[in-house]
């Protein structure tokens, strides 16, 4: 069964700090792995789309990390802001479908 | 630059009534269109697929339907709400399907009642 887990499910950390999320996939066959940034009330955001060859991609302070051998995938966030209060969602396209396997996501909670 | 619009933001409505939330893309053409539903601490569940004016996919039996009447318009519909159906309905557009981009619009937040 095609399967997005993500970890923890909570996260609250002092502003500064870095954190990473954790993203493990049963998705097969894979094409891509997305990571997307859910503002409480508002729409999904990407931040970043990693093919199998690909190993890591940064936006901004955002970096992804993909192992396409042990179907796994990281996301760090480095020097936390207030702002980056949010759920972090991690997406798995299979093959050529037009369907994305969502996680249900990792709230962060970035306090002062 | 490609928009999508979503409304309404926030709608209350009873068990039984009808529901029309509506979904607008602008500054491209001939989008693949979707429409997901998020519960509370669930991932996002993909309810209707379109590639195409009139085209329509649905992913899970329900008593909503989608339509697409217009490029760049999709709607999402019911005859009856239930209790069930409430959430954060998200449209989304995509310029193609495995590998491409997927935007999000602002969402509605629907309670049955």
């Amino acid at each position: 069964k095609n399967q997005v887990e993500q970890s923890p499910q909570s996260l609250i950390i002092l502003e500064g700090k870095n954190c990473t999320l954790q993203c493990n996939y049963t998705v097969s066959p894979f094409s891509n792995l997305r990571w997307y940034k859910q503002d409480t009330g508002r729409g999904p955001v990407s931040l970043t789309i990693m093919t199998f060859s690909e190993n890591t991609k940064s936006n901004g302070r955002y970096t992804a990390t993909l192992d396409a051998d042990t179907k796994q995938s990281s996301l760090h966030i480095t020097a936390s802001q207030l702002s980056d209060s949010a759920s972090y969602i991690c997406v798995v396209s299979g093959g050529s479908s037009y369907k994305l396997i969502f996680g249900s996501g990792t709230r962060l909670l970035v306090r002062p | 630059s490609q928009t999508i619009h979503q409304w309404p933001a926030t709608l209350v409505q009873p068990v039984g009534s009808p529901l029309s939330l509506e979904c607008t893309v602008e500054g491209t053409s001939n989008p693949n269109l979707y429409w997901y539903r998020q519960a509370a601490g669930r991932g996002l569940q993909l309810l209707f697929y379109s590639v195409g004016i009139g085209q329509i996919s649905s992913e899970v039996p329900q008593n909503l339907s989608a339509s697409r009447p217009q490029d760049r318009q999709f709607i999402l519909s019911s005859k009856k709400l239930l209790l069930s159906d409430s959430g954060f309905y998200l449209c989304a557009w995509s310029a193609g399907t495995s590998g491409y981009e997927q935007y999000f619009g602002p969402g509605t937040r629907l309670t049955v009642t």
